[in-house]
Parts: C-alpha cells; structure tokens; sequence
C-alpha cells in the first residue's frame, strides 16, 4: 500500500475554503485516492475518490496533478460543523475486498 | 438513505468474558469489514468477509477473535476471552464492488 503523509492538524474559520494536501509519492497505477471524514465517536464517512484531474461533489472538491503523487482536498466555505479528522488513503480499489489503511489523518478545526 | 447499524452501542465487560458485537450491513452489499480503534488512536483494520469466508485479517484478528454472518442481514464479531486492551470502538462496515465504505456508528467495548 502506498505510504500517505498529511498535515496533523489545520485551522480555519467559517467560510473559509480548505484546502488538505496529502503526499503520496509511491502511488501504484492502479490506485485511487480516497477521503474520509471522521467526527469524534463516530465512524469514518467517505468524501470524494479521484484517479486523476478533478472531481467535486456535492461536499467537496479533489485535485490530483499528472504526476499523481499527491492531491488537495478541497473544502469551501467550512461551517463549525466540518471540524472533523480528515483521512487520505491511497489504494486499489478494482478489488472489491479493499482493506482500508487509515494514517493518523489531518485534524480540521474551524472556528467562529 | 441506507445506513449500516451496530449494536449495542455501548458494552462493558468483565475481562475474560466473551463478547458479541452484532452489525446490521446495507442489504445489497457484499463485502463486511470490521475496524477498531484505540481512543486516541488511529482506526485499525481487523478483518474483510466476502461470500461467507474471510477474506484478509489483519495480525490483530487473532484466534481470539471471530466473524460470522449467521443469516442474510447480521454479521457479527465474537470475542472469546476479552483482554482489557480490547477496550476500544469497534466499527463495522459494508461496500459494494469498487465503491467506498460505509461504516455504522461503532460499538464501544469497556473491558474492566
């Protein structure tokens, strides 16, 4: 599995955009990168996926460059409520049996 | 929307005593997953369950742990003889082929 580092910890106020980074420079072809969420005593929540380029949803936007070996989560407009633990995780997922490998993630604290 | 479910939310136990933690998946998934985390901690990978069989554990899941899927809904993980390092939020979770996750809201096991 490739390795994945991101920032322990970001502040920001609401209505600020986000933006998470997270290196992972031995990315295998086949991998997607996923972001969860985590709010205290609850489990992890799935975000957005991405092989390459951009995607956005309804949450939030991944920015992944050519070279792949990283990519920029993107939040806009955080609200108090999107304070949260914030995990990266790189993977192949074409296996449906996808163990998910979580790092200590990016702890997101928004203020008023 | 569709959610997964746990049960109980909360349970204490003495040490050396077995333990059921029951999980409810979303009904058209294929693939179980348990997860643990330690408080404070990272969220740990125990075992994947696919077509009735285990698919990978993790050094964790060792021969004091066990998953079943006794009927079509429930899937469960039995402790045989709990440690107090056991103590930790348990997280059950479903996925369908190559898509994300969905975890339930977690048990919290306390072994005394």
């Amino acid at each position: 599995l490739a390795k994945t580092t991101q920032p322990i910890s970001m502040d920001s106020y609401e209505g600020q955009e986000v933006n998470i980074t997270c290196s992972h420079n031995n990315i295998a072809t086949n991998d997607y990168i996923t972001w969860y969420q985590q709010f205290p005593s609850q489990g992890p929540r799935f975000i957005i996926q991405g092989y390459k380029t951009k995607v956005t949803n309804e949450v939030a936007s991944l920015f992944i460059p050519a070279d792949r070996k990283s990519s920029t989560l993107s939040l806009p407009r955080v609200s108090l409520s999107d304070t949260a633990v914030y995990y990266c995780l790189v993977g192949d997922i074409r296996n449906g049996d996808y163990k998910l490998s979580f790092g200590a993630g990016t702890t997101v604290t928004v203020r008023a | 929307e569709p959610e997964v479910t746990q049960t109980p939310s909360h349970q204490v136990t003495q040490m050396g005593q077995e333990v059921i933690l029951r999980c409810v998946p979303i009904s058209n998934h294929l693939y179980f997953y348990w997860y643990r985390q330690i408080l404070g901690q990272k969220v740990e990978f125990l075992v994947s369950f696919y077509n009735n069989e285990i698919s990978e554990k993790s050094e964790i899941f060792d021969d004091q742990f066990s998953v079943e899927r006794p009927d079509g809904s429930n899937f469960t993980l039995k402790i045989r003889s709990t440690k107090l390092e056991d103590s930790a939020m348990y997280f059950c979770a479903s996925s369908v082929w190559e898509r994300e996750q969905y975890f339930g809201p977690g048990t919290r096991l306390t072994v005394t």
